[in-house]
């Protein structure tokens, strides 16, 4: 059975960075694109970024792009979302995903980034 | 970018069908993914490339598309199918790789009255 773990979350003041962790078990993780996913509270979903199972290719958001980095290590199943420059209105719940074709599946449980002051 | 326009709310008596649209420019010719989430829980892909489910999710669920508007039907609507219900496509462009997006709709609240 496929199980994504995310880590990480917590509250951070405006400006300061975090990191990410998501381990993946009960899948050849190598073989999967992985997404990164989030949630304002209240909101719908916005998508983040997606790193390649070979992590030669990187896609981000607008919104994120040059905050944030999407990395990956296969040799322990874990994908990470580096952010800094953390602001205000990236409070939301963090989800990370296994990519199928141009879907997402399965989903983690999420982590709470707080960005507050 | 592609915006995937969703009616905010739906609602539908049990036993009855209900049908959640997304709307958007150039739908036509993509494959459109649909997600359930309930409250305090992660999403769920309930169908995929159009009309296809994963393992383990009722033949209830499909999907269909016309013009520039997909549709997520649910049939014999119960109870536990109260959640909320996104699309999502994936914009890409072939001759540059690091374009690539994958969009939500802004979700549709289905309430089963």
């Amino acid at each position: 059975q496929v199980q994504l773990v995310e880590s990480g979350g917590g509250v951070v003041q405006p400006g300061g960075p975090l990191r990410l962790s998501c381990v993946a078990s009960g899948i050849r993780f190598s073989s999967f694109g992985m997404h990164w996913v989030r949630q304002a509270p209240g909101n719908g979903l916005e998508w983040v970024a997606f790193i390649r199972y070979d992590g030669n290719k990187k896609n981000y958001a607008d919104s994120v792009k040059g905050r944030f980095t999407i990395a990956r290590d296969n040799s322990k199943n874990t994908v990470y979302l580096e952010m800094r420059n953390l602001r205000p209105d990236d409070t939301a719940v963090y989800y990370c995903a296994a990519a199928g074709n141009q879907w997402l599946d399965p989903w983690g449980q999420g982590t709470l980034v707080t960005v507050s002051s | 970018s592609n915006v995937l326009t969703q009616p905010p709310s739906v609602s539908v008596a049990p036993g009855q069908t209900a049908r959640i649209t997304c709307e958007g420019t150039s739908i036509g010719s993509k494959s459109v993914q649909w997600y359930r989430q309930k409250p305090g829980q992660a999403p769920v892909l309930v169908v995929f490339d159009g009309g296809d489910r994963p393992s383990g999710i009722r033949d209830r669920f499909s999907g269909s598309k016309s013009g520039n508007t997909a549709t997520l039907v649910i049939s014999g609507v119960e109870a536990g199918d109260e959640a909320d219900y996104y699309c999502q496509v994936w914009n890409n462009q072939v001759w540059d790789d690091n374009s690539d997006q994958w969009v939500f709709g802004g979700g549709t609240k289905l309430t089963v009255l």
